[in-house]
């Protein structure tokens, strides 16, 4: 069965130090591989897509088909990026399958 | 460009009521998702539309929900009779044109029902 795990409901971090948001998926076919985001009382939101290789934000998420893993990292954290963040399966173009998020905690 | 528009923001209603949510996706996009968050939980998905027609509803609970896109753009949710349990956030969103691209979410409705 398709599945998206995301191991940490909270994670606390100071400014300026990195932040890595994990992300673990089952699939047995080819994924594809998305973060979004939800700041405070906005709309959730499509950060950055394994496919584009891209970075949004100082974020970077490498897909890692050994682990299964597509982790979330940015080196040195803001207080701006404080969010809900979810990771999320696609699978045959059509079915996305999201995980149960992770709340990232910039502290000042 | 225009957002997914939904409405209304928030309801309450009682068990056993009806309610209705109306959907508007980014013009052209072929494809509406109609996804349930109940809090702390991820979205799951509720029903898929590409066009007018239903391309996955495996998870709507279909005693009491139902869902149709007419023309093939804007979307209706119903949930009749309602449970404690839909309490939850109902968020549309829609994608062009496969999920391939992401997704692009509304600001959702909150349903409470007591």
């Amino acid at each position: 069965a398709q599945r998206v795990t995301q191991p940490e409901k909270l994670l606390s971090v100071f400014k300026g130090a990195p932040v890595e948001l994990k992300c673990n998926y089952s699939y047995s076919g080819s994924p594809e591989l998305f973060w979004y985001v939800q700041y405070s009382r906005q709309r959730l939101q499509l950060l950055l897509r394994h496919i584009s290789r891209e970075s949004i934000k100082g974020f970077t998420a490498d897909l890692n088909k050994g682990e299964t893993s597509f982790h979330l990292k940015k080196p040195f954290a803001q207080e701006e990026d404080s969010a809900m963040y979810y990771c999320a399966l696609t699978t045959g173009g059509f079915k996305t399958i999201f995980g149960a998020g992770t709340r990232l905690f910039v502290k000042a | 460009e225009a957002g997914v528009a939904q409405s209304p923001r928030y309801k309450i209603i009682e068990k056993r009521q009806s309610v209705a949510f109306w959907c508007n996706p980014i013009s052209g996009h072929a494809t509406l998702y109609w996804y349930q968050q109940i809090l702390g939980q991820g979205p799951k998905l509720l029903i898929q539309f590409q066009n007018n027609g239903v391309v996955d509803d495996s998870q709507l609970p279909k005693d009491r929900f139902s869902a149709e896109r007419l023309k093939g753009v804007d979307s209706t949710l119903k949930i009749q009779p309602a449970k404690l349990e839909d309490s939850a956030v109902y968020l549309c969103a829609s994608s062009f044109p496969t999920a391939n691209y992401g997704y692009t979410f509304g600001s959702g409705t909150r349903l409470t029902v007591v």
